[in-house]
């Protein structure tokens, strides 16, 4: 069965960088892209960038770039992502999600577990 | 940047139906993805390309988007229903990957 498997909770102080890891499992990890999202306390949901595992290729949301950076290891399967310059406002839940096989139209059909990033000095 | 917008809350009672709102500016023209999110959890993928469910989902939820509102349908409710709802498209410019604001669905 399909799982991503993120890395553990996070404080960092301002200007700090965090890097979070998505281990995929269950499929073959060059077969599609992965995505980062977050979702701040109480709020929804925000998509920040997707990574194709096959040739390293990416692609940041507007709010992000300059200050995101995804990366992937395909001898383990797992993708990375760097988030620069951390503010208190970086403060979420950040979650990898697989960019579904079953439609061509931008659906996750799976979700890592999610990674608290507090940004706090 | 292209905007969803949900109601923030649903109340229905068990057994009932809730319908749960995603208006956008002709919407209907996109394909809209809809996601339960349980407090603590990762979101679920209910719907996706606006009526299909995925394995797993019961018939229970059906999606439908025409003109300026998509809409999830959760028929006879249970308590087990009660979470986030977000609505989402894929907008092709920009910010490519948008979400609804969320709508909170409590069962009675």
């Amino acid at each position: 069965q399909v799982q991503l498997v993120q890395s553990g909770a996070e404080v960092k102080k301002p200007g700090a960088s965090v890097k979070v890891s998505c281990k995929a499992s269950g499929y073959t990890f060059t077969d599609d892209y992965l995505h980062w999202l977050r979702q701040a306390p109480g709020q929804g949901l925000e998509w920040m960038g997707w990574i194709n595992p096959n040739a390293g290729g990416t692609e940041y949301g507007q709010t992000f770039q300059g200050r995101v950076t995804m990366t992937r290891d395909t001898s383990t399967s797992t993708v990375y992502m760097e988030l620069s310059s951390l503010r208190s406002d970086d403060t979420a839940v950040y979650y990898c999600a697989r960019d579904s096989p079953l439609s061509t139209n931008g659906v996750f059909d799976y979700w890592g577990q999610g990674t608290l990033v507090t940004v706090s000095s | 940047s292209y905007v969803l917008t949900q109601p923030p809350s649903v109340s229905v009672a068990p057994g009932q139906t809730a319908r749960i709102t995603c208006g956008g500016d002709n919407i209907g023209s996109k394909t809209v993805h809809w996601y339960q999110q349980k407090p603590g959890q990762a979101p679920v993928l209910v719907v996706y390309d606006d009526s299909d469910r995925p394995s797993g989902i019961p018939e229970r939820f059906s999606g439908f988007n025409s003109g300026n509102t998509a809409t999830l349908t959760i028929s006879r409710v249970e308590a087990g229903d009660e979470a986030d709802y977000h609505c989402q498209v894929w907008h092709g410019s920009g910010d490519h990957y948008v979400f609804g604001t969320g709508t909170k669905v409590t069962v009675l």
